[in-house]
């Protein structure tokens, strides 16, 4: 079972460059979200989509990009890496979240570090 | 505003040790998730507690969800080193995303 994959596992960007971290689920979950995780700062929202066409920022959107093609894949896109975008980055999937108590489904997340 | 306050932020305990750790809040949640993170890895599921006052039980972890729906307790009976971890607590509200505590390093000793 592949659940939750994300490319790439490690990546360096110098600033100002740009990127997508891939997303991609084969549960045939609704809904998908990206999170970083920082020291000390725990899991932080950044987007969200709860269908193919619809997504919506968290708490921390700025600086990010995303889109929902397909129902399976969940791409994050940073368009002009800075520093302080150096963080490891989770994707997560979940059936539905209507009933709000789905369980999130991780990936194995993405380190970046941005110089 | 960090609306899941966990603590403590560092637990460093022996083997055969009991615990708790606490996920407080001011906020009404609908539903209240513990999730454990080991290095290197996603957070995973450990449970989901809906109800107020609800008491789950995994093996030797007792989670409990407070009458009000604000805070959550996670205690660990006779602690082992396969412990140790990153716990989360995460809870929904009614119409946003789930939100996640800082977290509780724990490390468990032999």
């Amino acid at each position: 079972n592949a659940g939750v994959t994300q490319t790439p596992k490690f990546q360096v960007l110098k600033t100002g460059q740009s990127m997508t971290l891939q997303c991609a689920q084969d549960m045939n979950h609704e809904y998908m979200s990206w999170y970083r995780q920082d020291p000390g700062m725990g899991l932080r929202l950044i987007h969200y989509s709860v269908g193919a066409g619809i997504t919506d920022q968290g708490e921390v959107p700025n600086g990010y990009n995303v889109s929902r093609s397909t129902t399976e894949d969940f791409p994050l896109r940073l368009l002009s890496a800075a520093p302080s975008q150096t963080s490891v980055y989770f994707c997560a999937s979940s059936y539905s979240q209507s009933s709000f108590t789905g369980e999130l489904f991780f990936g194995e997340g993405s380190r970046l570090t941005v110089l | 505003t960090q609306l899941l306050e966990q603590s403590p932020q560092f637990l460093s305990i022996q083997e055969g040790e009991n615990l708790t750790v606490y996920c407080n809040s001011s906020s009404v949640f609908s539903s209240l998730q513990w999730y454990r993170q080991e290095p290197g890895e996603g957070p995973v599921l450990l449970v989901t507690v809906v109800t107020g006052g609800e008491v789950k039980k995994l093996k030797r972890l007792t989670f409990q969800f407070g009458d009000a729906r604000k805070d959550s307790s996670l205690h660990i009976t006779a602690a082992q080193p396969g412990d140790t971890g990153l716990y989360l607590c995460a809870g929904n509200q009614a119409g946003t995303a789930l939100i996640f505590g800082k977290g509780t390093t724990l490390s468990v000793s032999s």
